[in-house]
Protein backbone atom coordinates (compact mmCIF):
# COMPACT_ATOMS: atom_id res chain seq x y z
CA UNK A 1 0.00 0.00 0.00
CA UNK A 2 1.04 3.80 0.10
CA UNK A 3 1.12 5.04 3.75
CA UNK A 4 0.98 8.92 4.23
CA UNK A 5 1.85 10.13 7.97
CA UNK A 6 1.08 13.26 9.36
CA UNK A 7 2.29 13.87 12.83
CA UNK A 8 1.36 15.77 14.99
CA UNK A 9 -2.51 14.44 14.90
CA UNK A 10 -2.93 17.11 17.35
CA UNK A 11 -1.55 19.96 18.54
CA UNK A 12 -2.45 22.98 21.46
CA UNK A 13 -0.57 25.93 20.91
CA UNK A 14 -0.28 29.57 22.13
CA UNK A 15 -1.10 32.76 19.96
CA UNK A 16 2.07 33.91 18.48
CA UNK A 17 4.30 30.72 18.64
CA UNK A 18 4.82 29.16 15.33
CA UNK A 19 3.86 25.30 14.96
CA UNK A 20 5.26 22.57 12.33
CA UNK A 21 3.21 20.13 10.97
CA UNK A 22 5.19 16.99 9.17
CA UNK A 23 3.72 14.83 5.69
CA UNK A 24 5.75 12.04 5.48
CA UNK A 25 5.39 8.88 2.87
CA UNK A 26 6.55 5.74 4.38
CA UNK A 27 6.61 3.69 1.74
CA UNK A 28 7.36 5.59 -1.62
CA UNK A 29 8.86 8.95 -3.01
CA UNK A 30 7.14 11.95 -3.56
CA UNK A 31 8.10 14.99 -5.67
CA UNK A 32 4.83 16.57 -4.82
CA UNK A 33 2.30 16.78 -2.00
CA UNK A 34 -0.32 18.77 -1.65
CA UNK A 35 -1.87 20.66 1.78
CA UNK A 36 -5.29 21.41 2.45
CA UNK A 37 -6.94 22.79 5.28
CA UNK A 38 -10.70 22.66 6.66
CA UNK A 39 -11.95 25.28 8.99
CA UNK A 40 -14.95 24.53 11.44
CA UNK A 41 -18.19 23.47 9.22
CA UNK A 42 -16.73 24.58 6.00
CA UNK A 43 -15.29 22.63 3.18
CA UNK A 44 -11.46 21.12 2.71
CA UNK A 45 -9.87 23.22 0.94
CA UNK A 46 -6.38 23.23 -0.86
CA UNK A 47 -3.89 25.34 0.44
CA UNK A 48 -0.45 24.62 -1.59
CA UNK A 49 1.32 22.35 -3.37
CA UNK A 50 4.55 21.29 -2.10
CA UNK A 51 7.23 20.38 -4.40
CA UNK A 52 10.13 18.78 -3.93
CA UNK A 53 13.38 20.99 -4.02
CA UNK A 54 11.50 23.94 -5.14
CA UNK A 55 9.07 26.51 -3.70
CA UNK A 56 5.59 25.71 -3.19
CA UNK A 57 3.16 27.19 -5.36
CA UNK A 58 0.00 29.08 -3.06
CA UNK A 59 -3.43 29.16 -3.49
CA UNK A 60 -5.24 32.41 -3.83
CA UNK A 61 -5.48 34.07 -0.43
CA UNK A 62 -3.36 31.89 1.46
CA UNK A 63 -0.15 33.93 2.68
CA UNK A 64 2.66 32.32 1.86
CA UNK A 65 4.71 34.12 4.95
CA UNK A 66 2.49 32.48 6.68
CA UNK A 67 2.18 29.44 5.87
CA UNK A 68 5.74 28.16 4.81
CA UNK A 69 6.23 25.12 2.90
CA UNK A 70 9.48 22.77 2.94
CA UNK A 71 9.92 20.10 0.78
CA UNK A 72 13.28 19.17 1.26
CA UNK A 73 13.15 15.61 0.27
CA UNK A 74 11.39 12.94 -1.43
CA UNK A 75 9.33 11.76 1.40
CA UNK A 76 8.84 14.77 3.72
CA UNK A 77 7.43 17.64 3.49
CA UNK A 78 6.64 20.12 6.91
CA UNK A 79 3.96 23.35 6.99
CA UNK A 80 5.35 25.85 9.30
CA UNK A 81 2.53 28.08 10.63
CA UNK A 82 4.14 31.28 11.55
CA UNK A 83 3.00 33.60 14.52
CA UNK A 84 -0.07 31.51 15.22
CA UNK A 85 -3.33 33.23 16.02
CA UNK A 86 -6.39 31.55 17.15
CA UNK A 87 -8.23 31.97 14.09
CA UNK A 88 -5.22 29.68 12.43
CA UNK A 89 -7.08 27.09 13.94
CA UNK A 90 -8.33 24.51 11.32
CA UNK A 91 -7.72 20.95 10.59
CA UNK A 92 -4.81 20.57 8.04
CA UNK A 93 -4.17 17.36 5.78
CA UNK A 94 -1.45 16.43 3.37
CA UNK A 95 -1.39 14.43 0.74
CA UNK A 96 1.48 12.99 -1.56
CA UNK A 97 1.26 11.73 -5.13
CA UNK A 98 2.70 8.63 -6.21
CA UNK A 99 2.97 8.76 -9.73
CA UNK A 100 0.66 6.40 -11.34
CA UNK A 101 -1.48 5.76 -8.48
CA UNK A 102 -2.96 9.29 -7.62
CA UNK A 103 -2.58 10.59 -4.44
CA UNK A 104 -3.07 9.71 -1.09
CA UNK A 105 -3.81 11.32 2.34
CA UNK A 106 -2.56 11.71 5.63
CA UNK A 107 -5.01 11.33 8.98
CA UNK A 108 -4.42 15.19 9.26
CA UNK A 109 -3.65 17.60 12.02
CA UNK A 110 -6.18 19.45 14.60
CA UNK A 111 -4.06 22.78 15.39
CA UNK A 112 -5.54 24.45 18.19
CA UNK A 113 -4.10 28.48 18.98
CA UNK A 114 -5.08 29.59 22.38
CA UNK B 1 -15.26 27.49 -10.67
CA UNK B 2 -15.54 23.92 -9.63
CA UNK B 3 -17.39 23.21 -5.81
CA UNK B 4 -19.37 20.25 -4.45
CA UNK B 5 -22.03 20.50 -1.96
CA UNK B 6 -22.85 17.62 0.70
CA UNK B 7 -26.43 18.01 1.95
CA UNK B 8 -26.65 16.51 5.54
CA UNK B 9 -23.79 16.90 8.05
CA UNK B 10 -24.55 14.26 9.70
CA UNK B 11 -26.72 11.20 8.49
CA UNK B 12 -27.98 8.02 10.84
CA UNK B 13 -28.99 5.08 9.92
CA UNK B 14 -29.50 2.01 11.48
CA UNK B 15 -27.54 -1.43 11.16
CA UNK B 16 -28.70 -2.92 7.60
CA UNK B 17 -30.42 0.37 6.41
CA UNK B 18 -29.53 1.78 2.83
CA UNK B 19 -27.29 4.28 3.18
CA UNK B 20 -27.57 7.56 0.91
CA UNK B 21 -24.92 10.27 1.22
CA UNK B 22 -26.09 12.91 -1.07
CA UNK B 23 -23.49 15.27 -2.99
CA UNK B 24 -23.98 18.00 -6.01
CA UNK B 25 -21.25 19.20 -7.88
CA UNK B 26 -20.86 22.81 -9.75
CA UNK B 27 -18.83 22.74 -12.52
CA UNK B 28 -18.20 24.96 -15.84
CA UNK B 29 -16.21 21.45 -17.74
CA UNK B 30 -16.72 17.80 -17.05
CA UNK B 31 -16.02 17.02 -13.72
CA UNK B 32 -13.81 13.85 -12.43
CA UNK B 33 -15.57 13.09 -9.25
CA UNK B 34 -14.51 11.44 -5.63
CA UNK B 35 -16.06 10.16 -2.84
CA UNK B 36 -13.33 9.81 0.69
CA UNK B 37 -14.22 7.92 3.75
CA UNK B 38 -12.02 8.99 6.68
CA UNK B 39 -12.07 6.88 10.06
CA UNK B 40 -11.43 8.02 12.95
CA UNK B 41 -7.29 8.65 13.36
CA UNK B 42 -6.43 7.44 9.82
CA UNK B 43 -6.08 9.59 6.77
CA UNK B 44 -8.85 10.09 3.61
CA UNK B 45 -9.31 6.87 2.07
CA UNK B 46 -10.53 6.73 -1.70
CA UNK B 47 -13.97 5.07 -1.92
CA UNK B 48 -14.60 5.75 -5.37
CA UNK B 49 -14.23 8.04 -8.65
CA UNK B 50 -16.04 8.89 -11.43
CA UNK B 51 -14.02 9.60 -14.78
CA UNK B 52 -16.77 10.02 -17.39
CA UNK B 53 -16.35 6.59 -18.10
CA UNK B 54 -19.28 4.42 -16.53
CA UNK B 55 -21.98 6.74 -14.52
CA UNK B 56 -22.35 4.20 -12.18
CA UNK B 57 -19.58 3.47 -10.40
CA UNK B 58 -18.38 0.62 -8.01
CA UNK B 59 -16.33 1.18 -5.22
CA UNK B 60 -14.76 -1.15 -2.20
CA UNK B 61 -16.72 -1.89 1.01
CA UNK B 62 -19.98 -2.09 -0.81
CA UNK B 63 -20.53 1.67 -1.61
CA UNK B 64 -21.26 2.75 -5.22
CA UNK B 65 -22.50 5.92 -6.84
CA UNK B 66 -23.84 7.13 -9.66
CA UNK B 67 -23.29 10.07 -11.68
CA UNK B 68 -26.16 11.88 -12.73
CA UNK B 69 -26.12 14.50 -15.49
CA UNK B 70 -28.84 16.13 -15.28
CA UNK B 71 -29.55 16.23 -11.69
CA UNK B 72 -25.50 17.26 -11.14
CA UNK B 73 -25.75 15.06 -8.65
CA UNK B 74 -23.20 12.25 -7.63
CA UNK B 75 -24.53 10.53 -4.51
CA UNK B 76 -22.85 7.67 -2.61
CA UNK B 77 -25.46 4.60 -1.63
CA UNK B 78 -24.84 1.27 0.51
CA UNK B 79 -27.97 -1.51 0.30
CA UNK B 80 -26.91 -2.82 3.84
CA UNK B 81 -24.84 -0.53 6.73
CA UNK B 82 -22.70 -2.25 9.00
CA UNK B 83 -21.18 -0.84 12.08
CA UNK B 84 -18.14 -0.30 10.10
CA UNK B 85 -19.37 1.92 8.11
CA UNK B 86 -19.49 4.55 10.95
CA UNK B 87 -17.21 7.37 9.40
CA UNK B 88 -17.12 10.98 8.06
CA UNK B 89 -17.53 11.01 4.21
CA UNK B 90 -16.09 13.24 1.83
CA UNK B 91 -17.42 14.56 -2.00
CA UNK B 92 -14.72 15.97 -3.78
CA UNK B 93 -13.97 17.20 -6.87
CA UNK B 94 -11.14 17.54 -9.19
CA UNK B 95 -8.89 20.32 -10.22
CA UNK B 96 -6.49 18.17 -12.19
CA UNK B 97 -8.21 16.73 -14.31
CA UNK B 98 -8.82 13.01 -13.95
CA UNK B 99 -6.50 12.80 -11.47
CA UNK B 100 -7.13 13.19 -7.58
CA UNK B 101 -3.98 15.44 -7.43
CA UNK B 102 -5.51 18.62 -6.82
CA UNK B 103 -9.16 18.47 -4.97
CA UNK B 104 -12.35 20.48 -3.88
CA UNK B 105 -13.93 18.97 -1.32
CA UNK B 106 -17.27 19.16 0.26
CA UNK B 107 -18.07 19.90 4.27
CA UNK B 108 -18.01 16.22 5.00
CA UNK B 109 -21.31 14.20 6.32
CA UNK B 110 -20.50 12.18 9.38
CA UNK B 111 -22.20 8.78 9.16
CA UNK B 112 -23.15 7.14 12.18
CA UNK B 113 -24.52 3.69 12.32
CA UNK B 114 -27.06 2.39 14.99
CA UNK B 115 -27.26 -1.10 16.48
Amino acid sequence: GAVVSQHPSRVICKSGTSVKIECRSLDFQATTMFWYRQFPKQSLMLMATSNEGSKATYEQGVEKDKFLINHASLTLSTLTVTSAHPEDSSFYICSARRTGHGAFFGQGTRLTVV
Amino acid sequence: AQSVTQLGSHVSVSEGALVLLRCNYSSSVPPYLFWYVQYPNQGLQLLLKYTSAATLVKGINGFEAEFKKSETSFHLTKPSAHMRDAAEYFCAVSLSGGSNYKLTFGKGTLLTVNP
